[in-house]
């Protein structure tokens, strides 16, 4: 089946450390998302990238890096300058043309100790 | 700039009543206009869209959603809630001249469905 995948699900890390989250599609989609998610706060967009070796930042993207060699693959950075990395992260990817709808992953929850 | 107001923070609704969650938007030009639910825990799940023509969009689970250019408003409704629709409910914009999609999401209506 189709779909998006990210990992881990669950995700714990000291303050100053680096952390990466995986997002792998198999959709064929061009277009891949970063989002935050903060209770009460809706979904932020950290980064997304258009195409291969291509991206853009979002509205928070300070303090995270992404990287896009791939087609299928989007892994986010949460950096130690991010001040508040605790949250709910949210991969998304939808068609480049026309009006598609955004497919998510289940998410990952980082927490920092 | 692009905004989406979900006036409510949650909504009670006994099971077997209607249910209506409320989404109002400002875009420049016209939008699309999506719905989407959030089981805790999880990603969004893809509910309806409207994109143009009937104001009337039907979608996924027996969900509906009435477009109203007027009031620049997109609630969703279903006309009988089950307890199983308890869940995250996000409205979110995306303008019709952005092909990539740069969407902007509500903060969030909370349903509780009690049975």
């Amino acid at each position: 089946d189709g779909g998006i995948t990210q990992s881990p699900k669950y995700l714990f890390r000291k303050e100053g450390q680096n952390v990466t989250l995986s997002c792998e599609q198999n959709l064929n989609h061009d277009a891949m998302y970063w989002y935050r998610q903060d209770p009460g706060q809706g979904l932020r967009l950290i980064y997304y990238s258009q195409i291969v070796n291509d991206f853009q930042k979002g509205d928070i993207a300070e303090g995270y890096s992404v990287s896009r060699e791939k087609k299928e693959s989007f892994p986010l950075t949460v950096t130690s300058a991010q001040k508040n990395p605790t949250a709910f992260y949210l991969c998304a990817s939808r068609n480049k043309d026309g009006p598609g709808e955004l497919f998510f992953g289940e998410g990952s929850r980082l927490t920092v100790l | 700039a692009q905004s989406v107001a979900q006036p409510e923070d949650q909504v009670n609704v006994a099971e077997g009543n209607p249910l209506t969650v409320k989404c109002t938007y400002s875009v420049s030009g016209n939008p699309y206009l999506f719905w989407y639910v959030q089981y805790p825990n999880r990603g969004l799940q893809f509910l309806l869209k409207y994109i143009t023509g009937d104001n009337l969009v039907k979608g996924s689970y027996g969900f509906e959603a009435e477009f109203n250019k007027s009031q620049t408003s997109f609630h969703l409704k279903k006309p009988s809630a089950l307890v199983s629709d308890s869940a995250l409910y996000f409205c979110a914009v995306s303008p019709t001249t952005d092909s990539w999609g740069k969407f902007q999401f509500g903060a969030g209506t909370q349903v509780v469905v009690t049975p």
